[in-house]
């Protein structure tokens, strides 16, 4: 069936260091979405990317869909102790009837 | 508009009870999920419901039931709790009817089996 792998599973950056969480899907997806948890919290959406090859951005935060609609990451810049949490991706398979599968999650944590 | 209510927020059972965990919506979503979270698997989908009085099963749904009897409620029934069911148990609704796709969680239910 289909996985979505999302890597690493930790990460502990200075603050004003950068971040990267990246995710990788067995199978083409129609569309790939992004959430933050805060520890404690419940994932709060964040983004949709539909189209191959999108970029966008929030603020510090960039969000890319690969060409082939496989892969996608999450870019922050310069984080700070407010990004604290927990960024899951979540893709939607266009093949196998539209079920959302979400990546194990990368947990960010920023020193100050 | 209160989005998205989860009832309890905290339990504790012993192995072999049951209980149900409600969720409420009044967003008037026809999509409901439930979701279980265990440390380091992410969130995997239980059963999901794509209006009233329908359900179907997800990906982890062994040992689990639920009903849709009205549109804003989701109930999630453990039978006969087991300790592999202590987890953190999230409900979602989403506007589908709007063409969107955005998950809205509840504040989840911290649920421990002993």
């Amino acid at each position: 069936g289909q996985q979505v792998m999302q890597i690493p599973q930790y990460q502990h950056v200075q603050e004003g260091e950068d971040f990267t969480t990246y995710c990788n899907s067995s199978t083409t997806l129609s569309n790939i979405q992004w959430y933050k948890q805060r520890p404690g919290g419940h994932p709060v959406f964040l983004i949709q990317l539909v189209k191959s090859g999108e970029v966008k951005k929030q603020k510090r935060l960039t969000f890319q869909f690969g060409e082939a609609k496989k892969n996608s990451s999450l870019h922050i810049t310069a984080t700070q102790t407010t990004d604290v949490g927990t960024y899951f991706c979540a893709g939607r398979d266009g093949n196998q009837g539209g079920k959302l599968i979400f990546g194990q999650g990368t947990e960010l944590s920023v020193k100050p | 508009n209160a989005g998205v209510t989860q009832t309890p927020k905290f339990r504790v059972l012993k192995t072999g009870q049951s209980m149900t965990l409600l969720c409420a919506q009044d967003m008037n979503h026809e999509y409901m999920y439930w979701y279980r979270q265990d440390p380091g698997m992410g969130l995997r989908l239980i059963h999901y419901s794509v209006g009233e009085g329908t359900t179907a099963k997800g990906e982890v749904p062994d040992g689990y039931n639920v009903s849709r009897l009205k549109k804003q409620n989701f109930l999630l029934g453990l039978e006969s709790a087991a300790p592999s069911q202590t987890s953190v148990y999230f409900c979602a609704s989403v506007d589908r009817a709007r063409g969107t796709d955005t998950q809205y969680f509840g504040p989840g239910t911290r649920l421990t089996v002993l």
